[in-house]
């Protein structure tokens, strides 16, 4: 059974702050990483796939860099405004197994920017 | 372009009755993956289907099954329904693979079970 896991569970900011949490994954057989936004009452919304080691994506305020060697990567929201609410959930897919598997998620960052 | 469709959004089922949920991917994507989100659990993959094949299947038991068609649409059927069927249902479409590839979700079929 697959492990991903995210940290923290939940994260609360002051708004215009900055923030970054992390996703950890196993490092053998690894095949892509993906991360999503899900906001409250809509659909889970595509960040950045990811499948080179040192990779670095950038979308906004929002970047995400990629560690495959050791299992992990970050995902950093610069000038945290309101509506960066929401779950950020990181996804791991793995080239064992002839590709029998789909993505397993983690759990999530629950993020909530104060004002 | 239209997004991902699913219908129906609300279901209410009793324990033993079965279900078929429907998804629609966006045109021209071929892959269809579903999952499903249970209070405490995050999302779990159910199946993905391409090109009126499945591809990928996770770890549910036979109760669970899937299909789609030619036009790439999709559905799930869950068969004698049990309490901790109650979730949400969300598919996701990509152009080619589930698994590298951009997911467009759509807005889920929330499942009760009585």
């Amino acid at each position: 059974i697959l492990n991903v896991e995210q940290s923290p569970q939940s994260l609360h900011v002051q708004e215009g702050d900055s923030t970054n949490f992390t996703c950890s994954f196993p490092s053998s057989n690894f095949y892509a990483l993906h991360w999503y936004r899900w906001e409250t009452a809509k659909s889970p919304e595509a960040l950045f796939v990811m499948t080179l080691n040192g990779d670095e994506k950038k979308k906004g305020r929002i970047s995400a860099t990629l560690n495959t060697k050791e299992g992990y990567s970050y995902l950093y929201i610069k000038g945290s405004q309101p509506e960066d609410s929401a779950t950020y959930l990181c996804a791991f897919s793995g080239s064992a197994g002839g590709g029998a598997d789909g993505l397993t998620f983690g759990k999530g960052t629950h993020l909530i920017i104060q004002p | 372009k239209a997004g991902v469709t699913q219908t129906p959004r609300y279901l209410i089922k009793t324990r033993g009755q079965q279900v078929t949920l429907s998804c629609s991917p966006i045109s021209g994507h071929r892959s269809v993956s579903w999952y499903q989100q249970t209070p405490g659990q995050g999302l779990q993959f159910l199946f993905e289907y391409f090109s009126e094949t499945q591809r990928n299947k996770g770890n549910f038991p036979g109760r669970f099954s899937g299909r789609q068609f030619s036009n790439s649409r999709s559905e799930m059927n869950v068969s004698t329904l049990e309490l901790g069927d109650s979730a949400l249902y969300l598919c996701a479409s990509s152009y080619f693979s589930g698994r590298t590839d951009t997911q467009y979700f759509g807005p889920g079929t929330r499942l009760t079970v009585l």
